[in-house]
């Protein structure tokens, strides 16, 4: 069955510190991946997603992602974090011949100014 | 654009009762809408994935009869928990699937139901 790992669950950081948060997923044929945030009291939002092309993918707020097929890893980065990027962060996969996503376990982000 | 809205955004009922839940994408015609349920400290799950003008399809454990969806325009997918019990109790959130592409989803901001 297919699956998404997060590995990590809640992650402190202070500000201005560098950030990477681990997607594994288990899924044999082509998937595509995205990352989701979910702010304090808001809606699942897009930070960026791979579908194609080159690996590494930038997103919104300084975010980026890259997705080792080797490993079935898509980790997400920030060199530097900002206390408004508190917040619950969802690695999401789905594969192409199919409808439906499949959510990581998501990890809570918390940013000491 | 690519907005969508849920409603209530909490609800608090008496065990027993039914409630339903309203997803609406307000700016686009969505062929298919999802339902996911998130527990505390968990992943969403997926319930059931409802296309417009049929039946919806629901994930293995999910009981139909309990949780009705009906999706009977392009804009608008209803959630009914029926006889709803306290172990119900969750934040229930909507995605729907616009025409630009295929494989993105827009989440509502989900509504909170609590069941006394």
């Amino acid at each position: 069955a297919q699956s998404v790992s997060q590995h990590n669950h809640h992650v402190i950081l202070s500000e201005a510190a560098s950030l990477e948060l681990g997607c594994n997923y288990s899924y044999g044929g082509t998937v595509n991946l995205f990352w989701y945030v979910q702010y304090p009291g808001q809606h699942l939002q897009l930070l960026l997603k791979y579908f194609s092309g080159d690996p590494l993918v930038k997103g919104i707020k300084g975010f980026e992602a890259e997705f080792i097929k080797s490993k079935f890893s898509f980790n997400l980065r920030k060199p530097s974090v900002q206390w408004s990027d508190t917040a619950e962060y969802f690695c999401a996969v789905i594969p192409v011949t199919g409808n439906q996503f499949y959510f990581g376990t998501g990890t809570s982000l918390t940013v000491i100014p | 654009g690519a907005v969508v809205s849920q409603h209530p955004s909490r609800v608090i009922c008496k065990s027993g009762t039914s409630v339903k839940i309203e997803c609406r994408s307000l700016d686009f015609q969505a062929t298919t809408m999802f339902w996911y349920r998130q527990f505390p400290k968990q992943s969403l799950m997926l319930m059931a994935t409802s296309n417009e003008g049929s039946k919806a399809t629901y994930e293995q454990g999910v009981e139909k009869d309990k949780f009705l969806i009906n999706h009977a325009s392009l804009t608008l997918s209803t959630l009914t928990v029926t006889s709803a019990h306290p172990e119900d109790s969750s934040f229930y959130i909507c995605s729907a699937k616009g025409t630009s592409s295929f494989y993105e989803q827009y989440f509502g901001p989900g509504t909170r139901l609590t069941v006394t």
